[in-house]
């Protein structure tokens, strides 16, 4: 089985302050990871993936992540955030042993205070 | 390219009514998936389709759910007869390869069962 926790259920930050949004995974073998946006009343948009290669993924809108094997976690992360990154983010994995179908986490809602 | 199609974006009928939801993916993508959001569930995989055929209906909640793919420009999801539990966004996406490519979401069907 495979699953994903986003232990936030929110996360509040001020416009211009790093923001960063908590992931963490289980799955037998190798992971594949996914970062989505979603916006009021709009489907799912894609962030950026990990599928091998470097730890760091930079992905759309200045956003990045870092695979972390041994703490089986793939936080997502932005420098400076904008009163636009405001919206539903959710962190989602794939495996060999799920037949690659993607687990979604709960879900962590962003708030960026202007 | 248009992207993911999803027809129509509001349904709204009474329990006991046939519902049908319709999807259009991205051209060239052999990969269909059929997802429902709830606050409840978070964000689930109903089914999908590889090259018009249904790999993995395990997801499917009950025989009242069905699901088509006479080609590869049309899927429609098929709920009959309707209950309020099944309130819903509907979202079908698309892909080229389940194991590497991003799966494209639609803007979703808010269903709601009177």
């Amino acid at each position: 089985a495979q699953s994903v926790a986003q232990p936030e259920d929110q996360v509040n930050v001020a416009e211009g302050n790093p923001l960063t949004v908590k992931c963490t995974y289980s799955v037998s073998g190798n992971p594949y990871l996914f970062w989505y946006v979603q916006y009021p009343n709009r489907g799912l948009q894609f962030l950026l993936k990990y599928i091998t290669g470097d730890n760091l993924v930079k992905g759309s809108y200045g956003f990045e992540a870092e695979f972390n094997k041994s703490q089986t976690s793939f936080h997502l992360k932005k420098p400076s955030a904008l009163v636009s990154d405001s919206a539903l983010y959710f962190c989602a994995v794939s495996s060999r042993s799920n037949d690659y179908k993607l687990s979604f986490g709960a879900g962590t809602t962003v708030t960026v205070r202007a | 390219d248009a992207g993911v199609i999803q027809s129509p974006r509001h349904e709204v009928t009474e329990m006991g009514q046939e519902v049908t939801l319709r999807c259009k993916p991205i051209s060239g993508h052999d990969y269909l998936f059929w997802y429902r959001q709830t606050m409840m569930r978070g964000l689930e995989l109903l089914i999908y389709f590889n090259n018009n055929v249904p790999i993995d209906d395990s997801g499917m909640p009950e025989d009242r759910f069905s699901a088509k793919m006479p080609n590869a420009s049309f899927s429609t999801l098929k709920i009959q007869p309707s209950e309020p539990r099944d309130s819903a966004v509907y979202f079908c996406a698309s892909s080229r390869d389940p194991i590497t490519d991003t799966q494209y979401f639609g803007p979703g069907t808010r269903l709601t069962v009177l």
